[in-house]
């Protein structure tokens, strides 16, 4: 199965400032025959489902802030908060669906500082 | 509006059965893909099961194999999720899933219900 990591577990970002989150895969999410990397980030809030804001590792989710932007290819990725709201607080997940396995990373934790 | 609802969650003993139910409204069930993923308390999300859109195709994950059952029945519009043999490590907060494009299986969820609580317990 393809392990996802994250880093770091947790972080504190003063408002209007830009939070970064880093995934890792085990191995390439990139899928070579459409050049597509199977890899999506969510959004949990507290009491609340995830909620999908990025997905092909960088195409944001109808409805999705523009302050929101994902990169990276084959096994790192990195998702950018780039002027942090305090809306934003809520913990962040990646998920590759390369294989049937599904499988999401840790989590990362964002907090106002 | 496109909605998924859980139900079914409860208190069982380990050991016992439960079966999930998921009701899908707002869109056609029949042409997408589903999943559960389940959320143990403070902890992260762990997939569990997808169905392809007709039921042909069926995946879980290794700490549910062999005793969680993935199904739906398109005529009702409902996804079910049965499952024997409970642990207390199966104590969690089981969301479904929709996948972000019909006839798909390989794509991210964009449709998530608000999760029923199953509670493994003595």
């Amino acid at each position: 199965d393809i392990v996802m990591t994250q880093s770091p577990d947790s972080l504190a970002v003063s408002l209007g400032e830009r939070a970064t989150i880093n995934c890792k895969s085990s191995q390439s999410v990139l899928y070579s025959s459409n050049n597509k990397n199977y890899l999506a980030w969510y959004q949990q809030k507290p009491g609340q489902p995830p909620k999908l804001l990025i997905y092909w590792a960088s195409t944001r989710e109808s409805g999705v802030p523009d302050r929101f932007s994902g990169s990276g290819s084959g096994t790192d990725f990195t998702l950018t908060i780039s002027s942090l709201q305090a809306e934003d607080v809520a913990v962040y997940y990646c998920q590759q669906y390369y294989s049937t396995s599904f499988t999401f990373g840790p989590g990362t934790k964002v907090d106002i500082k | 509006q496109v909605q998924l609802v859980e139900s079914g969650g409860g208190v069982v003993q380990p050991g016992r059965s439960l079966r999930l139910s998921c009701a899908a409204s707002g869109f056609t069930f029949s042409s997408y893909a589903m999943h559960w993923v389940r959320q143990a308390p403070g902890k992260g999300l762990e997939w569990v099961a997808v169905i392809s859109y007709d039921g042909s195709n069926k995946y879980y994950a290794d700490s549910v194999k062999g005793r969680f059952t993935i199904s739906r029945d398109n005529s009702k519009n409902t996804l079910y999720l049965q499952m024997n043999s409970l642990r207390a490590e199966d104590t969690a907060v089981y969301y479904c899933a929709r996948v972000a494009k019909q006839w798909e299986l390989l794509r991210a969820f964009d449709i998530w219900g608000q999760g029923t609580m199953v509670t493994v317990s003595s």
